[in-house]
């Protein structure tokens, strides 16, 4: 079955190391999008890709990079700039029409990312 | 500035009772409108989707929506809710001629037995 794999679901470190959370999907999706979940905030963009080798910060990129050497795989990585990294992370993924918001998100299950 | 308010931020129905969720967007022309479902834990899952067309939308598991143009208003409604239910609801927008989708806070509801 095709699905957004994000890996780990637990991630746990300590203050001042980056982190790399992983993001594959074989639903053959141009677009990925990186999204930050907080209680009672919804959820807040931070990077999105609409091909392979090209991507645009989102409102909360600070802190925050990400590459898309390949269609399939959208790592991001939280560096010890980030002020705030202990949330929910999201990956999310569609098709790339004309206009890609009529086309719906399919997310991972997500990576609950823990620094102390 | 475009927005996405989901007015209750958690909702307690009983198991059989009807269920209606409320959003409300701020945006300049028709946006794309969408409802989500979130289970602890997990990622979205999206229930229907409005585009154009017909303002009542049908979507899985029993949602239906009704968009309102004139109260900017996109409300989820089920008849008969089922403790499976119990999760939260995102309302998200997508913006036209962007690439981006702006979410709502969440409703969270819980169903009694």
């Amino acid at each position: 079955d095709g699905g957004i794999t994000q890996s780990p679901k637990y991630l746990f470190r300590k203050e001042g190391q980056n982190v790399t959370l992983s993001c594959e999907q074989n639903l053959n999706h141009d677009a990925m999008y990186w999204y930050r979940q907080d209680p009672g905030q919804g959820l807040r963009l931070i990077y999105y890709s609409q091909i392979v080798n090209d991507f645009q910060k989102g409102d909360i990129a600070e802190g925050y990079s990400v590459s898309r050497e390949k269609k399939e795989s959208f790592p991001l990585t939280v560096t010890s700039a980030q002020k705030n990294p202990t949330a929910f992370y999201l990956c999310a993924s569609s098709f790339k029409t004309t206009s890609t918001v009529n086309s719906p998100l399919h997310f991972g299950n997500g990576t609950r990312l823990t620094v102390t | 500035a475009q927005s996405v308010t989901q007015p209750d931020i958690h909702i307690t129905v009983s198991e059989g009772a009807s269920l209606e969720l409320r959003c409300n967007y701020s945006y300049g022309a028709t946006p794309y409108l969408f409802w989500y479902v979130q289970s602890p834990g997990q990622g979205l899952q999206l229930l229907l989707k409005y585009f154009s067309g017909d303002t009542l939308v049908q979507g899985i598991k029993g949602f239906e929506a009704e968009f309102k143009r004139s109260q900017s208003s996109f409300n989820l409604r089920k008849p008969s809710v089922h403790w499976s239910d119990a999760a939260e609801y995102f309302c998200a927008v997508g913006a036209r001629g962007t690439y981006k989708y702006i979410f709502g806070t969440g409703t969270r509801l819980k169903v009694l037995a």
